[in-house]
């Protein structure tokens, strides 16, 4: 089944079943956002972006979520897999600013 | 295309000890970044470069740390003296443009 809800520092999930990562943002200005993960020993791996003027934006088995009103962004990961236990982090700037400020992440933790 | 390449990918030290560390960036990119990885925390930015001057060194502590990209590729980063603070995971990133960052695999830093 699904986790929804506040951030939440982990999240373990099912092998199989949807998986949904929330972030919060505080910069109104912001209109880029990225998601990035994170495995151990490892750097951070662009996932999926999304610009302002979307709100919603899919890839091979993600979704990102963009809701402007309450700044709120979301990552669903389709069938997670044991593979994609890991940090996911949320990121995001100002298109005139190629700055990125990172939130805190959520540690995934795939059950077989 | 080969990623964002750092070295060495491990480092002790004790504290008071001067440390430095390599990023050769994805070929092409003009902005390099270092970010510190605390543990448990999102990457924080410490100075950013566009080719071969810094565009932002805000959070960069000037007392102890310092970075250079002379010939717009390459970029080091030193810490002269280390504190224990100084614990954590140096990671290094490339843009060709605006938002999409791509990171090597960090120097985790050890600071006795």
């Amino acid at each position: 089944g699904e986790s929804v809800g506040l951030h939440l520092p982990t999240l373990s999930v099912q092998e199989g079943d949807n998986s949904i990562i929330n972030c919060a943002y505080s910069n109104s200005a912001s209109d880029y956002f990225i998601w990035y993960k994170q495995e151990s020993g490892k750097g951070p791996q662009f996932i999926i972006d999304i610009r302002s003027n979307m709100d919603k934006r899919q890839g091979q088995r993600v979704t990102v979520l963009l809701n402007k009103t309450v700044k709120h962004l979301s990552l669903q990961i389709a069938a997670t897999q044991p593979g994609d236990s890991a940090v996911y982090f949320c990121a995001e700037n100002e298109s005139n600013d190629y700055k990125l400020s990172f939130g805190a992440g959520t540690t995934v933790t795939v059950r077989a | 295309e080969a990623g964002v390449a750092q070295s060495p990918r491990y480092k002790i030290i004790e504290k008071r000890q001067s440390v430095a560390f390599w990023c050769n960036p994805i070929s092409g990119h003009a902005t390099l970044y270092w970010y510190q990885q605390i543990l448990g925390q999102g990457p924080k930015l410490l100075i950013q470069f566009q080719n071969n001057g810094v565009v932002d060194d805000s959070q960069l502590p000037k007392d102890r740390f310092s970075a250079e990209r002379l010939k717009g590729v390459d970029s080091t980063l030193k810490i002269q003296p280390a504190k224990l603070e100084d614990s954590a995971v140096y990671l290094c990133a490339s843009s060709p443009a605006k938002n999409i960052q791509y990171f090597g695999a960090g120097t985790r830093l050890s600071v006795l």
